[in-house]
């Protein structure tokens, strides 16, 4: 069963504190792997996308890494801020957008507090 | 930013009512998603469309209909409204990505729908 699992639930953090956020996946096939940053009330942003030959990748203080061999990924904060604060979405996708569907993790629950 | 919107961003509504939630995107995206979230799930795809007059079921079960008249518009419709259709509503578009390698399908979302339904 295709399944993406997020780690922890929810998070809270000290501002300047850096985390990290974890993404398990048993998608297959694989074609992409995306986080996604969602404001509460608010809809999901993008913060990267990575396929099966990229193993890093950053945004600014986000920094995304993909293991496709033991299909995890992660997703590291560094130097937290507060508008940090959103739920954190791991989605896998088991082909190119044209054909694939996605698969949505729960979402990681940040909290910064100051 | 995206320029996709979602449109009221917030409905309250007494049961038996019909809805419509409007999505407009100026992108020019061919590909088109309804998602339905509840508070700590995930997503759940309820419609999805390639291109105008194409409308298709997503996975999870619906009793909203959704049309494709135009590119740019991506309506949802409920025609009498229940308790159990309160959730925030994701509307979403995408390029229609050729197949190859390297397309990933950078999916681009609107501010969402919270409908409550008394």
């Amino acid at each position: 069963k295709n399944q993406v699992e997020q780690s922890p639930q929810s998070l809270i953090i000290l501002e300047g504190k850096n985390c990290t956020l974890q993404c398990n996946y048993t998608v297959s096939p694989f074609s992409n792997l995306r986080w996604y940053k969602q404001d509460t009330g608010r809809g999901p942003v993008s913060l990267t996308i990575m396929t099966f030959s990229e193993n890093t990748k950053s945004n600014g203080r986000y920094t995304a890494t993909l293991d496709a061999d033991t299909k995890q990924s992660s997703l590291h904060i560094t130097a937290s801020q507060l508008s940090d604060s959103a739920s954190y979405i791991c989605v896998v996708s088991d082909r190119g957008s044209t054909l694939g569907r996605l698969y949505f993790g729960r979402g990681t629950q940040l909290t910064v507090w100051p | 930013e995206a320029d996709i919107y979602q449109t009221p961003r917030y409905l309250v509504i007494g049961t038996g009512k019909k809805i419509t939630l409007e999505c407009s995107q100026t992108m020019g995206h061919d590909k088109m998603y309804w998602y339905q979230q509840d508070p700590g799930m995930e997503l759940h795809l309820i419609h999805y469309s390639y291109g105008v007059n194409s409308t298709e079921k997503g996975d999870l079960s619906s009793e909203s209909t959704v049309s494709r008249i135009r590119t740019e518009h991506f309506p949802l419709t409920l025609e009498s409204a229940r308790p159990s259709h309160t959730s925030q509503y994701l509307c979403a578009s995408s390029e229609l990505a050729s197949g190859g390698a390297r397309d990933t399908g950078e999916l681009f979302f609107g501010e969402g729908s919270r409908l409550t339904v008394l």
